[in-house]
């Protein structure tokens, strides 16, 4: 069974320029997360979907974060425009069931690292 | 940080030796797990303590849980090079999910 993927592993894009970050879950998890660690900081929350709805936004920074979970499949995470803070490790992960908390085991992928220059 | 701590931020040891890693909190949790990250690599589950739960075991790990303190400890026992990773603690705490900033483990052959 695959698991977690995430495209592109590395991007290095100019200030202000886009970036769009996919992750494909493991195929029936219900929920997928995104995460991004910068510079060896803690890894931050950003948001949560349920199948094609988001559960929790509340970490997602600002509104130049785009997150999309089109047919609760795959997830896209757009960068537009990309500022030199936004640099660092996406991760995504997923897990089966929703049952309304976080008891399962998250399956992540290997990370999107973005480097904003 | 709002979310706590793990400490320490860097260990070193010899093979062979345990390693200890803490985790602090500071809100309730419903449950708090161990991820360790290999060098550029995600981020693999280790193990899940429930908030009822005092102490877990799992081949060469051990888990504590002390709610009154709100802390974790996860202790690698005879360590080996392979062990050599970041290690996370995730809490679970109404409704939110939330990571530490790790600690780096390095154990020397």
């Amino acid at each position: 069974e695959a698991g977690v993927t995430q495209f592109p592993s590395h991007s290095v894009i100019e200030k202000g320029q886009t970036v769009t970050l996919r992750c494909d879950p493991i195929s029936g998890h219900d929920n997928l997360y995104w995460y991004r660690r910068v510079m060896g900081k803690e890894i931050k929350f950003l948001l949560h979907f349920v199948k094609e709805s988001k559960q929790d936004e509340s970490g997602m920074p600002n509104n130049r974060f785009l997150a999309e979970r089109t047919g609760g499949t795959y997830s896209t995470l757009k960068v537009q425009p990309a500022e030199l803070e936004d640099s660092g490790v996406y991760f995504c992960a997923s897990s089966q069931d929703w049952t309304g908390t976080h008891t399962g085991e998250l399956f992540f992928g290997e990370g999107s690292r973005l480097t904003v220059l | 940080s709002q979310q706590g701590e793990e400490d320490p931020q860097a260990l070193s040891i010899q093979e062979g030796e345990n390693a200890t890693m803490n985790c602090s909190y500071k809100t309730s949790i419903n449950n708090l797990q161990w991820y360790r990250q290999n060098s550029g690599r995600g981020l693999v589950h280790l193990i899940l303590i429930r908030s009822n739960e005092r102490e877990k075991h799992s081949g060469r790990l051990r888990v504590t849980l002390d709610t009154s303190k709100k802390s974790s400890s996860l202790l690698i026992t005879a360590s080996r090079a392979a062990d050599t990773a970041s290690y996370f603690c995730r809490r679970t705490s109404y409704g939110k999910l939330t990571f530490g900033q790790g600690t780096i483990l390095t154990v020397h052959p």
